[in-house]
């Protein structure tokens, strides 16, 4: 059964960076043919795709973060990670990390979320 | 505001059937494959739908999906109160990379 937890710091002052990390048990990142995703929700709101990246290192990330986003694998320990730098209170949320078959398309597994706020 | 259209609620008795639509164009939904997640309060997205049509392994077949041009649509039959829940569709869109809907929530009655 594959899973995904995320971990990190909860509370993150304004203009600093956001650093996360998901680490994956039941399958190995190394194996290919997924996408390592990073996906969030803001309080009260819908989802907002941040994402993902690829074992070998092709990354697509959302247009309106991309100049903010840096993704990055740790196939020594199973662990991909999202850095989110100049945060602002915006960028508040829950951020979920996930994985995409091949196709890019769907996500089918999910960690349970973690609360990043964003406050001085 | 997102690319993709979702009534932002839906509602129906025990038994009934509810359909969720989610509205989007060619350069989304219009070329790419559609999937729907569902999310209970307080957890996780679940993946209910993906490929358009396609269940995954333990989602009841009283979840369907379907795709029509630029639309997309989760069908669910015989509601049942566990079903009270945010619905969201996602895809691929040309500009954009992923996207999700707005979410709709599905109110039993």
């Amino acid at each position: 059964q594959v899973q995904l937890q995320e971990s990190g710091p909860g509370l993150v002052r304004p203009s600093q960076t956001l650093s996360l990390t998901c680490t994956v048990s039941g399958d190995s990142i190394s194996s290919g043919g997924y996408y390592w995703t990073w996906i969030r929700q803001h309080p009260g709101e819908g989802l907002e795709w941040v994402g993902y990246m690829s074992y070998s290192g092709n990354t697509y990330y959302n247009p309106s973060l991309k100049s903010r986003v840096t993704t990055s694998v740790d196939t020594s320990k199973n662990q991909f990670s999202l850095k989110l730098s100049s945060v602002i209170a915006a960028d508040t949320a829950v951020y979920y990390c996930a994985r995409s078959d091949s196709s890019g398309y769907h996500y089918d597994y999910w960690g349970q979320g973690t609360l990043v706020s964003v406050s001085s | 505001q997102s690319v993709l259209t979702q009534p932002p609620s839906a509602s129906g008795t025990p038994g009934q059937r509810v359909t969720i639509s989610c509205s989007g164009s060619s350069s989304n939904i219009g070329n790419n494959l559609v999937s729907w997640y569902q999310q209970l309060p307080g957890t996780a997205p679940k993946l209910l739908i993906y490929s358009n049509n396609q269940r995954p392994s333990g989602v009841p077949d009283r979840f369907s999906g379907s795709k029509s041009g630029t639309s997309a649509s989760l069908a669910i039959s015989g509601l049942q109160s566990e079903d009270e829940a945010d619905y969201y569709c996602a895809t691929w869109d040309d500009r954009l990379n992923g996207v999700f809907g707005g979410g709709t929530k599905l109110t039993v009655l």
